[in-house]
């Protein structure tokens, strides 16, 4: 069955460093998206790509999705404490309605 | 007005018991969802109905059983609970078609099973 995988599963950064995850689906995706869970909290979703090469920005936020849509990261630029939390991919590949989540980056920023 | 609501939030019972989770939402939506997240955050879809209409039933025990009375409502009924059950459930929603068919998730329910 479909798989996707996460790297990191963990890290922990400094505020005001950098931060990427990265995603990866043993099959393609007819589209990802990305979601954020704060500690004791749901899942959120924070956005949508669905095209192959397809770039997004959502301030400090940058959201990719690979020429295969096969792949896709998130970066965040100058982490804020505000950034903790685990963030997750989810695919959903062409015929399957339910997306397949990641294994989720769970993401520490140290003030 | 909470948009996805679930009920209770935290389920503490014995081994063999039975229980039940509901989950409503008041988004308007046609598709509902109930996910599994384990102690390392994975999180795996159990079932989903649309229009009352069970859809996806991934490899769950059966024990575990969905009720759909109507599309703003999926219930999860679980019989003989088993220690390995112990996890957080989430109750999502999405619309087909939608803007990005989005989940919107509840905010969960943790059961402990002792």
């Amino acid at each position: 069955g479909q798989q996707v995988m996460q790297i990191p599963q963990y890290q922990h950064v400094q505020e005001g460093e950098d931060f990427t995850t990265y995603c990866n689906s043993s099959t393609t995706l007819s589209n990802i998206q990305w979601y954020k869970q704060r500690p004791g909290g749901h899942p959120v979703f924070l956005i949508q790509l669905v095209k192959s090469g397809e770039v997004k920005k959502q301030k400090r936020l940058t959201f990719q999705f690979g020429e295969a849509k096969k792949n896709s990261s998130l970066h965040i630029t100058a982490t804020q404490t505000t950034d903790v939390g685990t963030y997750f991919c989810a695919g959903r590949d062409t015929g399957r309605r339910a997306l397949t989540f990641g294994s989720g980056t769970r993401l520490q920023v140290q003030p | 007005d909470t948009a996805v609501s679930q009920t209770p939030k935290y389920l503490v019972t014995q081994m063999g018991n039975d229980k039940s989770i509901k989950c409503e939402q008041n988004l308007g939506h046609d598709t509902m969802y109930w996910y599994k997240q384990d102690s390392k955050k994975f999180l795996k879809i159990m079932f989903s109905y649309n229009n009352k209409e069970l859809i996806i039933n991934e490899t769950v025990p059966n024990r575990f059983s969905p009720k759909s009375p109507d599309k703003a409502h999926l219930n999860l009924h679980i019989n003989s609970l088993e220690l390995g059950d112990s996890a957080v459930y989430f109750c999502a929603s999405s619309q087909t078609g939608g803007v990005n068919e989005k989940l919107f998730f509840g905010s969960g329910t943790q059961l402990s099973v002792l």
